[in-house]
């Protein structure tokens, strides 16, 4: 149980374009969802916390217009980068929690959006 | 603000070998801890969690101590096998509420060679 995708697992865009990377719960529904964005040999940096049906909270640092979050349902957040640009390629992880499944506070993380940007 | 420090990498071990991993913490009140663990081009997979002190948290030959009195959580296996070479991540979240931001720890690389 508790698994989460990520769709696309890696894509390759032009710059300027705009890229969706979805996130999904499979099998429990998630309150909250998280995106993380992972340097090389580096930690996650937190990006945002979405909860279903509000807007999302986005880090110190982290442009919102950038970034846009959207979190339809307990199941499914989406990620999109507008006007995307070299430095934007990075890792991309999601992850989710605090659903019926495991009401606590554990996490649990998609396998993660590799995103290049030519 | 919470934070978390773990012993800084790469660690490298043959097969066979005891792995620790040091983990401590600052934080308020009474968070939650846990170890991640990273293969190469994946997401995070949850090793392992306590959520008290003197838990235990255990996964596939993998185990840590919930240690409020040193604020540790160190990762320990008795014998690690090259399948275990990976990044592993520990964390701690501290909310209340709905809210369960993770604060996680730079992450140790460790290779196990055969």
């Amino acid at each position: 149980g508790a698994v989460v995708s990520q769709h696309p697992s890696w894509v390759i865009c032009k710059s300027g374009t705009s890229v969706k990377i979805e996130c999904r719960s499979l099998d429990f529904q998630a309150t909250t969802m998280f995106w993380y964005r992972q340097f090389p040999k580096q930690s996650l940096m937190l990006m945002a916390t979405s909860n279903e049906g509000s807007k999302a909270t986005y880090e110190q640092g982290v442009e919102k217009d950038k970034f846009l979050i959207n979190h339809a349902s307990l199941t499914l957040s989406t990620l999109t980068v507008t006007s995307a640009h070299p430095e934007d390629s990075s890792f991309y992880i999601c992850s989710a929690g605090g659903g019926l499944a495991d009401p606590g506070d554990t996490q649990y993380f998609g396998p993660g959006t590799r995103l290049t940007v030519l | 603000g919470d934070s978390v420090t773990q012993m800084e990498g790469p660690v490298t071990l043959s097969e066979e070998a005891f792995l620790t991993i040091n983990c401590t913490y600052t934080a308020t009140g009474y968070p939650s801890l846990f170890w991640y663990v990273q293969y190469p081009g994946e997401g995070l997979q949850l090793l392992l969690k306590a959520t008290k002190a003197d838990d235990k948290g255990s996964n596939k030959g993998f185990e840590a101590t919930y240690r409020k009195e040193t604020t540790s959580f160190h990762l320990e296996k008795g014998s690690v096998q090259v399948s275990d070479s990976a990044v592993y991540f520990c964390a701690l979240t501290n909310s209340g509420g709905s809210n369960y931001k993770l604060t996680f720890g730079k992450g140790t690389l460790l290779t196990v060679n055969p």
